[in-house]
């Protein structure tokens, strides 16, 4: 079982709709998440973390986390053809140290 | 500040050389952490140091790679007898360690390695 999974996709949605993806992990003790995108070529940035169930709101993001069904979620709202990136969610397992794990990324494409 | 510095940007080299990357974190980061990256994955988590330690390295990594972080500034990752099957992106992030970390990784343009 890898530690941190996503699917692959692609993604594919109109601009304005809402873009819905999805990560889960095994660690069952992580406290830290992350949504980073990455554009082609380039290298990954953070959009959002969270640390408590619930919902997070930035903007158009929002980071869902449920600790008990290990599941972490990002919505994007009224997307647009610039958020078409790889999304790779991402976890501080609870070992000790904080290393953090990586997905393999969700691609995302906006349809103009 | 001009973020996390990494070179070479690119390195072609022939299987079975050594090469040498080098990262300069951001200067008041103390963890600095290297991950390489593969067309359609997502970064795979190499080794990570706080200042001069190296406090984990995966067990997936071969002998043949080798991070040193001597003064807990800069790191070089270094590839011995390289294989073909090291080609991939090699990035370098850092992230501090203060009061409000958030534990985000701000991460390099990357040093892409070819090995033929």
């Amino acid at each position: 079982q890898k530690e941190v999974e996503q699917n692959s996709g692609p993604l594919s949605v109109p601009e304005g709709a809402i873009a819905s993806l999805n990560c889960t992990y095994s660690d069952r003790g992580s406290q830290s998440f992350f949504w980073y995108r990455q554009y082609s070529g380039k290298s990954p940035e953070l959009i959002m973390f969270i640390y408590s169930n619930g919902d997070k709101e930035d903007g158009r993001f929002t980071a869902q986390l449920n600790k008990a069904s290990q599941y972490v979620s990002l919505l994007i709202r009224d997307s647009q053809p610039s958020d078409s990136a790889t999304y790779l969610c991402a976890v501080v397992p609870n070992t000790g140290g904080f290393k953090t794990i990586f997905g393999a990324g969700t691609r995302l494409f906006v349809k103009a | 500040d001009t973020g996390v510095s990494q070179n070479p940007r690119h390195k072609i080299t022939k299987r079975g050389q050594n090469v040498t990357f080098r990262c300069d974190p951001i200067s008041e980061h103390n963890r600095l952490y290297w991950y390489r990256q593969t067309l359609g994955q997502g970064p795979e988590f190499l080794t990570y140091f706080q200042n001069e330690a190296q406090l984990e390295k995966s067990r997936l990594l071969s002998d043949r790679f080798s991070a040193e972080r001597p003064k807990g500034s800069f790191s070089t990752l270094e590839i011995q007898r390289t294989e073909q099957g090291d080609s991939a992106m090699y990035l370098c992030a850092s992230s501090s360690t203060g009061y409000a970390n958030t534990g985000e990784l701000f991460f390099g343009e990357g040093s892409r390695l070819t090995v033929l």
